[in-house]
């Protein structure tokens, strides 16, 4: 399974644009890249997922390069209630979609 | 609430008692997966079903870990002889067999004494 590595924190204010990188060099052709997150004493919740190019839904923009040796995350506007724990994941069906989750990213955003 | 319920949600116990946790998935969901996390860390995965059948258990933390799906619908997690160690988080996910979007509980947090 592809390592992957983002950065531990961020931190950021209210109504800005917040890009969490991740780096995948290892990944598989048929892996996917997706993105949870958690909130305290809560389940990770699934924000997005892509193969290349760009990826975009209600809640956030996913870019991969061509090379998709990285992902970025992208959250237009963030507020409070989006500080959380960010995870970067990669992985395709292989032993059952069993999920391997690093250390993520500890998004503060401040007012 | 993604629809995958756990209980209970917080369990204290004393160092050698069993505990056993309990994971309703989303109702048309075939598989079922356990993880578990401990403070600072990301999910560990634990082990998972694909409707009745355990696919994958090889990651179970020890043998004092055992889990069920005697009917392919709700799951039960236990763990016997409990140590200080154990505390954490237990999280239970579902997903359709084809799909690769897990969806996660709230977890079961337990504290061993």
């Amino acid at each position: 399974l592809a390592k992957t590595t983002q950065p531990i924190s961020m931190d950021s204010y209210e109504g800005q644009e917040v890009n969490i990188t991740c780096s995948h060099n290892n990944i598989a052709t048929n892996d996917y890249i997706t993105w949870y997150q958690q909130f305290p004493s809560q389940g990770p919740r699934f924000i997005i997922q892509g193969y290349k190019t760009k990826v975009t839904n209600e809640v956030a923009s996913l870019f991969i390069p061509a090379d998709r040796k990285s992902s970025t995350l992208s959250l237009p506007r963030v507020s409070l209630s989006d500080t959380a724990v960010y995870y970067c994941l990669v992985g395709g069906d292989n032993a059952g979609n069993m999920l391997t989750f690093g250390g993520g990213t500890r998004l503060m955003v401040k007012p | 609430d993604t629809g995958v319920s756990q209980d209970p949600r917080h369990k204290i116990t004393k160092r050698g008692q069993n505990v056993t946790f309990r994971c309703d998935p989303i109702s048309e969901h075939n598989r079922l997966y356990w993880y578990r996390q401990t403070l600072g860390q990301g999910p560990e995965f634990l082990t998972y079903f694909q409707n009745e059948a355990q696919l994958e258990k090889s990651r179970l933390l020890s043998d004092r870990f055992s889990a069920e799906r005697p009917k392919g619908s709700f799951s039960t997690l236990e763990i016997q002889r409990t140590e200080q160690g154990d505390s954490a988080m237990y999280l239970c996910a579902s997903s359709l067999v084809w799909e690769e979007t897990q969806y996660f509980g709230p977890g079961t947090r337990l504290l061993v004494l």
